[in-house]
């Protein structure tokens, strides 16, 4: 399986700062044929489902505000929220869907400072 | 507006089976475009994917639960589901049924609110 580990665990950030939060793959998620990273991040809120904001490693979904944004290659990646909001408190996960099983992050907790 | 709907018991007995459908509306789920799959969360923790299916019935299976999950479709009820047996008190979870946003091997961009299922005598 490819074990995915974010870091840090959890985070507190300033309102209007920014929050960085890493993923690294076990094994790389690039498939080469198409150049494409398998990759996701998903933001989950108290009792509600995930939500997809990033796919690809770096499309942000339909409608996702463009303070979010992904990055990185291969094993490394980031998930940058580029000025925090209050609304975007929540528990972060990164998910490989490059080869079965798909697996995801132990996610990251994201605060306000 | 796609939407999806998990439905089913909410306790189960250790050793017994656990049966969830996930009712798609808003959209067919016989379109070539997609797969769909079931996501568990168990309480305060972690996501982990139980599988994905296709319309045709093509699945594809976590193997740590591969012995005991069964994934179907049912394309006349715009419905497919779940059942995992025999289940212990490790899976008592929040379990979601989700759409791939193309095949298989791509994100889940709708998921369904989920329904916890507590697995107990």
């Amino acid at each position: 399986d490819i074990v995915m580990t974010q870091s840090p665990d959890s985070l507190a950030v300033s309102l209007g700062e920014r929050a960085t939060i890493n993923c690294k793959s076990s094994q790389s998620v690039l498939y080469s044929s198409n150049n494409k990273n398998y990759l996701a991040w998903y933001q989950q809120k108290p009792r509600q489902p995930p939500k997809l904001l990033i796919h690809w490693a770096s499309t942000r979904e339909s409608g996702v505000p463009d303070r979010f944004s992904g990055s990185g290659s291969g094993t490394d990646f980031t998930l940058t929220i580029s000025s925090l909001q209050a609304e975007d408190v929540a528990v972060y996960y990164c998910q490989q869907y490059y080869t079965t099983p798909q697996t995801f992050g132990q996610g990251t907790k994201l605060e306000i400072k | 507006q796609l939407q999806l709907q998990e439905s089913g018991p909410g306790l189960v007995k250790p050793s017994e089976t656990l049966s969830l459908t996930c009712t798609v509306s808003g959209g067919s789920i016989s379109s070539s475009s997609y797969h769909w799959g079931w996501i568990r969360q168990p309480p305060g923790k972690g996501l982990e994917w139980i599988g994905t299916i296709y319309y045709s019935g093509s699945t594809y299976y976590n193997p740590s639960l591969k012995s005991r999950v069964t994934i179907s479709v049912d394309t006349s009820n715009n419905q497919f589901s779940l059942n995992l047996s025999p289940v212990t008190a490790a899976d008592t979870a929040v379990y979601y049924c989700a759409r791939h946003a193309s095949s298989a091997w791509s994100a889940f961009d709708y998921w369904g609110q989920g329904t916890l299922v507590t697995v107990s005598s």
